[in-house]
């Protein structure tokens, strides 16, 4: 199966700082790859899909680029309600594995 | 509006059974993939498994394979995840999640999740 690994687990950054998480499939996934934010106590919400499509009503700080094995999740400004765990997913075919999350605090 | 809704958590004991259902409304049921989540407390999320619109193809994580049967009724627009042979480590709150569209694609509505604890 294809593992999905997200790096940095955590990482603290200011207000205003452009933010990159980066994620890595141990094979070429193409670009069927999504991202969540999970919120503290709250329901994971899609953010990205197929790399770098925003769904509807995401704000535009949010990015996503790559293709294959390498991908990225960026915010060009961090706020404060973006405090979260940010997972990725691929989801070219099962198992629809997600990474192990990166939490985002504000420093 | 579309939505999902989970029952069916609670606390069980190891080695026991439970059945999870996740009720739909506001969408075309039967066109879409659905799909059960878990997170265990305090962990990340893993994808449990996933049937087809049609319920002919069904798909599992290797964690629960053998143990667990996913179903779906598009009459009554459920889908439900009978839980044999329960361990510890299936304790979690999982979560009924919708594919975003017919194709393969990510999963854009989620339900608020149904605790499992198991436990003696």
């Amino acid at each position: 199966d294809i593992q999905m690994t997200q790096s940095p687990s955590s990482l603290s950054a200011s207000v205003g700082d452009r933010v990159t998480i980066t994620c890595r499939a141990s094979q070429g996934i193409s670009n069927y790859l999504a991202w969540y934010q999970q919120k503290p106590g709250k329901v994971p919400k899609l953010l990205i899909y197929a790399a770098s499509t925003l769904q509807s009503g995401v704000p535009s700080r949010f990015s996503g680029s790559g293709s294959g094995t390498d991908f990225t999740l960026t915010i060009s400004s961090l706020q404060p309600e973006d405090v979260a765990t940010y997972y990725c997913q691929k989801y070219d075919s099962a198992p629809r594995t997600f990474g192990q999350g990166t939490k985002v605090e504000i420093k | 509006e579309e939505q999902v809704v989970e029952s069916g958590g609670g606390l069980v004991q190891p080695g026991g059974s439970l059945r999870l259902s996740c009720a739909a409304s506001g969408f075309t049921f039967s066109s879409y993939i659905m799909n059960w989540v878990r997170q265990a407390p305090g962990k990340g999320l893993e994808w449990v498994s996933a049937i087809s619109g049609s319920a002919k193809s069904t798909y599992y994580a290797d964690s629960v394979k053998g143990r667990f049967t996913i179903s779906r009724d598009n009459s009554k627009t459920t889908v439900s995840l009978q839980m044999n042979n329960l361990r510890a480590e299936d304790t979690a709150i999982y979560y009924c999640a919708k594919d975003r569209a017919v194709t393969r694609s990510p999963f854009d509505i989620w339900g608020q999740g149904t605790l499992v604890t198991v436990s003696s």
